[in-house]
């Protein structure tokens, strides 16, 4: 299994431009999160999916957007991308509600800088 | 409002030595509870976790962690402590029956440095 993986690893934009970051989990997990770690703020939860077709926000959601249309994949979009956006993104994915106190699972992030 | 303190920013601790990193939350209902490790340029990676039962649970890496309800405490400790220990540690909270239910809380990372 290669657990919870993210597309890409590294990018760069320039203020205004748009980008999607994938996220995949091969767990059959139901819930998956997106979250942003910022040096002394810790991981802030953007938008989360307790089910394929389902989302819904978070803590930090404005400027971003999500879609679940498969299970398996959890898509974070920034549409038009701004400096502040600049930070490490982490993809995570738990069995679900019933399993609530389930540890998640997190990928190996991608680490995003807006000029 | 669910809220998890680490009041360290960093622990400096020597090889061999005990160390312990702090953790305190604030939640409605039961709590639980989570602590996580973070290498350089890598995803967080589970050590362990409070359910119920037992005070002091078990992880891994030789970790472990008292929770204390009086306190509100879920201290990280690890009886001798290794240069491998090293890395950014994470205190995380939610708490079954609540709005928040699924969606974990994390405090804001206290780096753990070990020194030979």
């Amino acid at each position: 299994n290669a657990g919870v993986t993210q597309t890409p690893k590294f990018r760069v934009l320039k203020t205004g431009q748009s980008m999607t970051l994938l996220c995949a989990q091969d767990m059959n997990h139901e819930y998956m999160y997106w979250y942003r770690q910022d040096p002394g703020m810790g991981l802030r939860l953007i938008h989360y999916s307790v089910g394929e077709g389902t989302t819904a926000k978070g803590e930090v959601p404005d400027g971003y957007n999500v879609s679940r249309l498969k299970k398996q994949n959890f898509l974070l979009g920034l549409e038009s991308a701004a400096p502040s956006q600049t930070s490490v993104y982490f993809c995570a994915s738990s069995p679900g509600l019933v399993h609530s106190y389930n540890e998640q699972f997190f990928g190996p992030g991608t680490r995003l800088t807006v000029l | 409002a669910q809220s998890v303190a680490q009041p360290e920013d960093q622990v400096n601790v020597a090889e061999g030595n005990p160390l312990t990193v702090k953790c305190t939350y604030s939640v409605s209902g039961n709590p639980y509870l989570f602590w996580y490790v973070q290498y350089p340029n890598r995803g967080l990676q589970f050590l362990l976790k409070y359910i119920t039962g037992d005070n002091l649970v078990k992880g891994s890496y030789g970790f472990e962690a008292e929770f204390n309800k009086s306190q509100t405490s879920f201290h990280l400790k690890k009886p001798s402590a290794l240069v491998s220990d090293s890395a950014l540690y994470f205190c995380a909270v939610t708490a079954y029956g609540s709005s928040n239910t699924g969606k974990l809380i994390f405090g804001q990372g206290t780096t753990l440095q070990v020194k030979p």
